[in-house]
């Protein structure tokens, strides 16, 4: 029973560097989304797919890149990376992309991501 | 108004007593609503979901008052072990696919032994 998987749970990038956060689910969700969590921040959106081949900018896009070729995998791109994205991501996926009760976001166990 | 606000606390509860927290969200046309916990910066985790009529689970209730436009979650007889974040989520979807999901930063309680 697999949920959500993030790899890797751990990095450490030089300035400049690009690499790509690995996220994966096997719910058969239609909704995957990144988050990044810094201190006294919480959660910010960063990137979301409503389902294959759709995906849109949430609130601290820049710098980052998505692509949902596939319901299952949703991987995120640091195009190059930069100290101040420095964070721990975090990738979560929903069933229903319309909104229900019983539908709430399942998260995977995180990247920390440190950029010198 | 902010999309989704909590008091960020901390709240300084001793063990065994009652503690309440509310979130209020400003869009009225919000479908569904959810508390989750979260420890230590690790992953959030689904504590429960929020019912129009209010649910129980535990130790643990929520309530919907959407005239209002807010959530609460209420801990009864806390635990050493309930000291954690509480995030409030709201999800406005019900026919926009392209609503998003949005968390409010958290409220810190710490349960004082």
């Amino acid at each position: 029973n697999a949920g959500v998987t993030q790899t890797p749970k751990f990095q450490v990038l030089k300035t400049g560097q690009s690499m790509t956060l690995q996220c994966a689910q096997d719910m058969n969700h239609e909704y995957m989304s990144w988050y990044r969590q810094d201190p006294g921040m919480g959660l910010r959106l960063i990137h979301y797919s409503v389902g294959a081949g759709i995906t849109d900018q949430g609130e601290v896009p820049n710098g980052y890149n998505v692509s949902r070729s596939t319901t299952e995998d949703f991987p995120l791109r640091l195009l190059s990376a930069a100290p101040s994205q420095t964070s721990v991501y975090f990738c979560a996926s929903s069933f229903t992309a319309t909104g229900a009760v019983d539908s709430p976001l399942h998260f995977g166990n995180g990247t920390r991501l440190t950029v010198t | 108004r902010k999309e989704v606000e909590q008091d960020p606390g901390p709240f300084n509860v001793p063990e065994g007593a009652t503690v309440a927290f509310n979130c209020t969200y400003s869009n009225s046309a919000s479908q569904s609503f959810f508390w989750y916990r979260q420890d230590c910066r690790k992953e959030p985790k689904l504590l429960m979901s929020v019912y129009s009529s209010g649910n129980e689970d535990g130790r643990f209730t929520a309530q919907l008052n959407r005239a209002s436009q807010y959530i609460s979650l209420l801990i009864r007889d806390s635990k050493l072990s309930d000291s954690a974040t509480y995030l409030c989520v709201v999800n406005p979807w019900k026919e926009n696919r392209d609503d998003k999901i949005i968390f409010g930063k958290g409220t810190r309680l710490h349960i004082l032994p």
